[in-house]
């Protein structure tokens, strides 16, 4: 089956740090990645779509300037939390879309957990 | 705007006995639907999905969605229940439609409590 890798699986650091985050489809090529964010025991909040090549499309009250995305290939996508402060603390999955059909469900990374100290 | 909505928080079942995780969605069209379990810091994983066909579907380890039009329903069941399904469940519409980009919608997620 379809497999993505998110790495890494959990990060610590400081405030004021930016950390980076990245989803890859290992046997498939992801032409659209989601990036979402959950907070404990909650639904997952989708940030951005971002499509190979182009510029991401966030979510309305998403920051731009904050969670970098960058998807370069059609297997990696990248988020990039810039100068990270407590309340960015949570759990970060991002899944991926191998076909250009809506019958085919989202495979999705076994996501991130970010501390920020 | 579609949507999903799980009305229960938590759903508590003995071991051996049937289990029912209600979804109930709002679309425009015809509703693409998926269940979805998380288990404790993990990602997502596909259970089942209802795109068009037989109301009754089968999905991965012994569960079973029911898709009723009438009732704008999806609910997820399992004859027997087992503790090693206890999880997170989630339902989830997929947005589609010119301009709309296929994201998964998600509903509030019900916690699986299965009691030996």
């Amino acid at each position: 089956g379809a497999v993505v890798s998110q790495h890494p699986s959990w990060v610590i650091c400081k405030s004021g740090t930016s950390v980076k985050i990245e989803c890859r489809s290992l046997d498939f090529q992801a032409t659209t990645m989601f990036w979402y964010r959950q907070f404990p025991k909650q639904s997952l909040m989708l940030m951005a779509t971002s499509n190979e090549g182009s510029k991401a499309t966030y979510e309305q009250g998403v920051e731009k300037d904050k969670f970098l995305i960058n998807h370069a290939s059609l297997t990696l996508s990248t988020l990039t939390v810039t100068s990270a402060h407590p309340e960015d603390s949570s759990f970060y999955i991002c899944s991926a879309a191998g076909q250009a059909s809506y019958n085919s469900p989202l495979h999705f990374g076994n996501g991130t957990r970010l501390t920020v100290t | 705007a579609q949507s999903v909505a799980q009305p229960e928080d938590q759903v508590n079942v003995a071991e051996g006995n049937p289990l029912t995780v209600k979804c109930t969605y709002s679309v425009s069209g015809n509703p693409y639907l998926f269940w979805y379990v998380q288990y404790p810091n993990r990602g997502l994983q596909f259970l089942l999905k209802y795109i068009t066909g037989d109301n009754l579907v089968k999905g991965s380890y012994g569960f079973e969605a029911e898709f009723n039009k009438s009732q704008t329903s999806f609910h997820l069941k399992k004859p027997s229940a087992l503790v090693s399904d206890s999880a997170l469940y989630f339902c989830a519409v997929r947005d589609i439609g010119s301009g709309n980009t296929g994201k998964l919608i998600f509903g509030q997620g019900t916690t699986l409590q299965v009691k030996p």
